[in-house]
């Protein structure tokens, strides 16, 4: 069964880095699948940020593209998300989740608990 | 920038039918993508809720159901029950934007 656990601080000053780290279980992500990033902010609706693929190609929100970066570190079994000079802005539940494949192709299929950040001084 | 609309609200009585729409464009979902929709329960992880349209992954009742028509996709729940009470999202993929899109949400009353 395929698990997925995001993990990071919950708390982020103002023009600092936010980094998030997912890590999937039941899977290896190097066999394949799309994994993505997703947010939420505070009573509001989900916004897909970006995937990235077994290959390492990257593929972003292009509002978003300057400051996120996605990456992959296979031998843990984790993918990352970076966000660069942050705001308030950013201040958001995060959600890792899986591009389905096949009959679901496209559907976020897996989904974590999901992490909230906050960006604050 | 949700380029997909969707009601704010809809509401009904237990045992009656509530259908949300989602209104895109040409360059999604009247472009032939695919439309999903996704069930956010009170302070969870949204959950795959109908795939391709029309399709419920396993687990999910049969109360549930999905169409897709020109520009718009629409989710039905017939014989609505107080567990359906949730935020309700459909997502696709939009060509000028080269991502994935999702809607504006929809919270379901359960009066």
């Amino acid at each position: 069964q395929v698990q997925l656990q995001e993990s990071g601080p919950g708390l982020v000053k103002p023009s600092g880095t936010l980094s998030l780290t997912c890590s999937v279980s039941g899977y290896s992500i190097s066999r394949g699948y799309y994994w993505a990033w997703i947010r939420q902010p505070p009573g509001k609706g989900l916004e897909w940020i970006g995937m990235i693929l077994q290959n390492g190609n990257t593929f972003y929100n292009a509002p978003l593209k300057s400051r996120f970066t996605i990456s992959m570190d296979t031998s843990k079994n984790q993918f990352s998300l970076n966000v660069n000079s942050v705001t308030a802005t950013d201040t958001a539940v995060y959600y890792c989740a899986r591009v389905g494949d096949g009959p679901q192709w496209g559907a976020f299929d897996m989904w974590g608990q999901g992490t909230t950040v906050t960006v604050s001084s | 920038q949700s380029v997909l609309t969707q009601p704010p609200s809809v509401s009904g009585a237990p045992g009656q039918r509530v259908v949300i729409s989602c209104t895109g464009s040409s360059s999604n979902i009247g472009s032939g993508y695919d439309v999903h929709w996704y069930q956010q329960l009170p302070g969870t992880a949204p959950k795959l809720l109908m795939f391709g349209s029309s399709n419920r992954p396993s687990g999910v009742p049969d109360r549930f159901s999905g169409s897709k028509s020109g520009t718009s996709a629409s989710l039905a729940i017939t014989g609505l029950q107080a567990e359906d009470e949730a935020d309700y999202y459909c997502q696709s993929y939009d060509s000028s934007l080269t991502g994935y899109v999702f809607g504006t949400g929809t919270k379901v009353a359960v009066l």
